[in-house]
């Protein structure tokens, strides 16, 4: 079965240090892998994806995400972090047969000023 | 980027009453259509997933009499909360996609959905 885990239910960093949040999966075969944020009473806005090709992906708003397939890795990065960053993160997967993406929990990101 | 429209994006209504919420995706076909449920600061619980003129598939433990879905054509689909109570009370978000499976899904703005 599909997973997704996102160790962290809050990360928080001072506004232009890097950041990191964490995502796992499971799936079997080539996962299909992508970065959602949802800000206050709105729905998800797609940030990047990794389907095959380089390991690292450039997304929207200078955020990026390192495949790693040995640690079944998905974490999303971003060098300097910005007080608008501040949102609920959400990592996802698909298989390749598969249409529904299955999402983590969800990881509360807090930049401070 | 692809829309997706959702409407209305807010509604609160008495028990027993039932609500109908519009997901329209814009500017593409979406063969596909997903709507999740959201309780507050939770992840996405996907309920049912809608192909353009076939019947929808739910998920385990969601009432199909209970939460009616339309896909009626490529572009719409809607979810009829029927006979809602205030345990029904909840964001509802709804998605779009075409049928590639590495394509990301559209999200529209959800709908918070209060039931008195």
């Amino acid at each position: 079965a599909q997973s997704v885990a996102q160790p962290e239910d809050q990360v928080n960093v001072a506004e232009g240090n890097p950041l990191t949040v964490k995502c796992t999966y499971s799936v079997s075969g080539n996962p299909y892998l992508f970065w959602y944020v949802q800000y206050p009473n709105r729905g998800l806005q797609f940030l990047l994806k990794y389907i095959t090709g380089d390991n690292l992906v450039k997304g929207s708003y200078g955020f990026e995400a390192e495949f790693n397939k040995s640690q079944t890795s998905f974490h999303l990065k971003k060098p300097s972090a910005l007080v608008s960053d501040s949102a609920l993160y959400f990592c996802a997967v698909r298989d390749a047969t598969g249409t529904a993406l299955i999402f983590g929990k969800g990881t509360t990101l807090s930049v401070s000023s | 980027g692809a829309v997706v429209s959702q409407h209305p994006s807010w509604v609160i209504c008495k028990s027993g009453t039932s609500v109908k919420i519009e997901c329209r995706s814009l500017d593409f076909q979406a063969t596909t259509m997903f709507w999740y449920r959201q309780f507050p600061k939770q992840s996405l619980m996907l309920m049912a997933t809608s192909n353009e003129g076939s019947k929808a598939t739910y998920e385990q433990g969601v009432e199909k009499d209970k939460f009616l879905i339309n896909h009626a054509s490529l572009t719409l689909s809607t979810l009829t909360v029927t006979s809602a109570h205030p345990e029904d009370s909840s964001f509802y978000i709804c998605s779009a996609s075409v049928t590639v499976s590495n394509q990301p899904q559209h999200f529209g703005d959800g709908t918070r959905l209060s039931i008195l």
